[in-house]
């Protein structure tokens, strides 16, 4: 059974920029969920997708969006970008938002 | 105060030891997950649980849901097991897919 992908691993942007994030989950999972994670803050949440549904949202600009597609798979946007997104984004997808989460490999952002 | 505290924060021990990491939390939650976190970012789940105490090879974990406190066991400590261990926790009520997460506990094993 394959494991959460994400893509890409590695980005490298410029302040200003957008960028979009891809997360597609385990087979069968319908939830998605994605955080950050930076040295300072540790892992935050941002927001869960269920059914295409925002569900859930963590406490974050709203130049952070997603998405969530029919097949469940996700994508993240973040619009003008600043250093301070300069992050490792992580997705997590489950069966239903309340059971085991499985983690991708994550998306190293660099914001120049 | 955050609502998920691990104790301790480092962690250093010779191979073969018995680890224990503690983790704490302060808001009623509905299940608890230990992951694990290689360099190189990708996190690993370990555990999900909600009662008692489950077993997996060599790591066992217990949660006591009237104390709030959970903790991880690791047998027989090897070098592969240098990681960050961290706690995260799903609270109740609509918080859906969301995990609140402690700070990790950095554990560094040594032949």
């Amino acid at each position: 059974k394959a494991g959460v992908t994400q893509t890409p691993r590695y980005l490298i942007k410029t302040r200003g920029q957008q960028v979009t994030l891809s997360c597609s989950p385990i087979s069968g999972h319908r939830s998605v969920s994605w955080y950050q994670q930076t040295p300072g803050q540790g892992l935050q949440f941002l927001f869960e997708y269920f059914s295409e549904t925002q569900r859930n949202k963590g406490n974050f600009p709203g130049r952070f969006s997603g998405r969530q597609f029919s097949n469940s798979r996700s994508e993240m946007n973040v619009s003008t970008l600043e250093l301070g997104d300069s992050a490792l984004y992580l997705c997590a997808s489950s069966q239903t938002g309340y059971t085991e989460a499985f983690f991708g490999q994550g998306t190293r952002l660099t914001v120049v | 105060k955050n609502e998920v505290e691990q104790s301790p924060q480092n962690l250093t021990a010779q191979e073969g030891e018995f680890i224990t990491i503690n983790c704490s939390y302060s808001v009623g939650i509905s299940a608890l997950h230990w992951l694990q976190q290689h360099p190189g970012g990708g996190i690993v789940s370990l555990f999900m649980l909600s009662s008692g105490k489950k077993k997996h090879g060599r790591l066992i974990a217990t949660i006591n849901i009237q104390e709030k406190h959970s903790s991880l066991h690791i047998t027989a400590s090897h070098p592969r097991d240098s990681a960050v261990y961290i706690c995260a926790v799903y609270a109740g009520g609509t918080s859906y897919g969301k995990l609140t997460f402690g700070q990790g506990t950095i554990l560094t094993v040594h032949p």
